[in-house]
């Protein structure tokens, strides 16, 4: 079955320096979905990306979608302590319809002050 | 709108016990699903609805059980609670499928002793 593979499972920076996660799917995507999850919470969506090489910006984060729409990276410049959370990201393989989304095991951001 | 809700909050089973986990939306979503959220493994889709009197199996289905009778609600069923269900559930809708922005209910903490 479709797998989506997101790394580093952890990454720790200073607040103020950038962060990058990545997400790589063994299948070709119709969608990517970024998804952000705070400690004890649901995960809340982010952002959808649809097109080859798509890149989209809101505020300090960045994403984008591959040219093959098998991969895909997340990207916050000079994080605050309110990005603190886990990121996921979430695939529809192409021709997936109703099959459902195939989130990867997620980012685990944590910011030293 | 209260959005996705989901009851309860928390809850601890003996193996073997059974029970229902709530989920309601008040968005006129066509597309829920539930989700279990495990440590290190992200979200895994146990079963999903694309309307009323329509359900199919996710990645996780055995031993639990759905129905959707109505739009807005889709109870998720443990038939035998086993220590390996023991996990965080999220329910989730969406306007039309998997395409779209998945709205999250805030879990239920799930512990089968």
């Amino acid at each position: 079955g479709q797998q989506v593979m997101q790394i580093p499972q952890y990454q720790h920076v200073q607040e103020g320096e950038d962060f990058t996660t990545y997400c790589n799917s063994s299948t070709t995507l119709s969608n990517i979905q970024w998804y952000k999850q705070r400690p004890g919470g649901h995960p809340v969506f982010l952002i959808q990306l649809v097109k080859s090489g798509e890149v989209k910006k809101q505020k300090r984060l960045t994403f984008q979608f591959g040219e093959a729409k098998k991969n895909s990276s997340l990207h916050i410049t000079a994080t605050q302590t309110t990005d603190v959370g886990t990121y996921f990201c979430a695939g529809l393989r192409s021709g997936g319809g109703a099959d459902g989304l195939t989130f990867g095991k997620g980012t685990h951001l944590i910011i030293q002050p | 709108n209260a959005g996705v809700t989901q009851t309860p909050k928390f809850q601890v089973l003996k193996t073997g016990q059974s029970m229902t986990l709530q989920c309601a939306q008040d968005m006129n979503h066509e597309y829920m699903s539930w989700y279990r959220q495990d440590p290190g493994m992200g979200l895994r889709l146990i079963h999903y609805s694309v309307g009323a009197g329509i359900t199919d199996q996710g990645e996780v289905p055995n031993g639990y059980n759905v129905s959707r009778s109505t739009t807005e609600d889709f109870p998720l069923r443990l038939l035998s609670a086993a220590p390996s269900q023991t996990s965080v559930y999220f329910c989730a809708s969406s306007a039309s499928g998997s395409r779209y922005e998945q709205y999250f209910g805030p879990g239920t903490r799930l512990t089968v002793t």
